[in-house]
């Protein structure tokens, strides 16, 4: 089993609509969570961390943890064509010096 | 601008060749690492140095060989280069651990011939 799932997509959603992106995790100790978003040829940029239960929202954007689970989903409320790009979810198992990549899931916004 | 910089941004070399990358942060993070993202875009840890001191090496072939001559540096050698190694390398940087999240460098596309 892999330590970090994502599903590759592509996800195609319209603009204006909810982009859902979901990410499972192996490891039940787990501590931090990222979401980040990659561009074409471009390197990751955080855009989310969460680190305890429940939602985290910051402007369009919504993290979701549920630890019982394992699992990790990010929200793009109202999404844009700027939007498209792969979002790369990221699993810090211990707090420490490793932190483990999904594949990533790539979003694509229609205009 | 504070930021993370590699260089060279694109790299291109034939087998057998020695190269090295060279990363640099001006954030003030203690710890540095490098990935290697491979054509399935999938980004895989090979090192993490914290405070010049080598944290992580996670199975990487003894060809490749990461240097840290103070905390804001980190850079990659890799001697005898194999087309397998072509992928696109990442350095980053973070506050302590990797608990804040990464800042990545733009990336240095390595394609060996």
């Amino acid at each position: 089993q892999k330590e970090v799932e994502q599903n590759s997509g592509p996800l195609s959603v319209p603009e204006g609509a909810i982009a859902s992106l979901n990410c499972t995790y192996s490891d039940r100790v787990s501590q931090s969570f990222f979401w980040y978003r990659q561009y074409s040829g471009k390197s990751p940029e955080l855009i989310m961390s969460i680190y305890s239960n429940g939602d985290k929202e910051d402007g369009r954007f919504t993290a979701q943890l549920n630890k019982a689970s394992q699992y990790v989903s990010l929200l793009i409320r109202d999404s844009q064509p700027s939007d498209s790009a792969t979002y790369l979810c990221a699993v810090n198992p211990t707090g420490g010096f490793k932190t483990i990549f999904g594949a990533g899931t790539r979003l694509f916004v229609k205009a | 601008d504070t930021a993370v910089s590699q260089t060279p941004k694109y790299l291109v070399t034939q087998m057998g060749n020695d190269k090295s990358i060279k990363c640099e942060q001006n954030l003030g993070h203690d710890t540095m690492y490098w990935y290697k993202q491979d054509s399935k875009k999938f980004l895989k840890i090979m090192f993490s140095y914290n405070n010049k001191e080598l944290i992580i090496n996670e199975t990487v072939p003894n060809r490749f060989s990461p240097k840290s001559p103070d905390k804001a540096h980190l850079n990659l050698h890799i001697n005898s280069l194999e087309l397998g190694d072509s992928a696109v390398y990442f350095c980053a940087s973070s506050r302590e651990t990797g608990n804040y999240g990464y800042t990545f460098g733009s990336g240095t596309r390595l394609t060996v011939v």
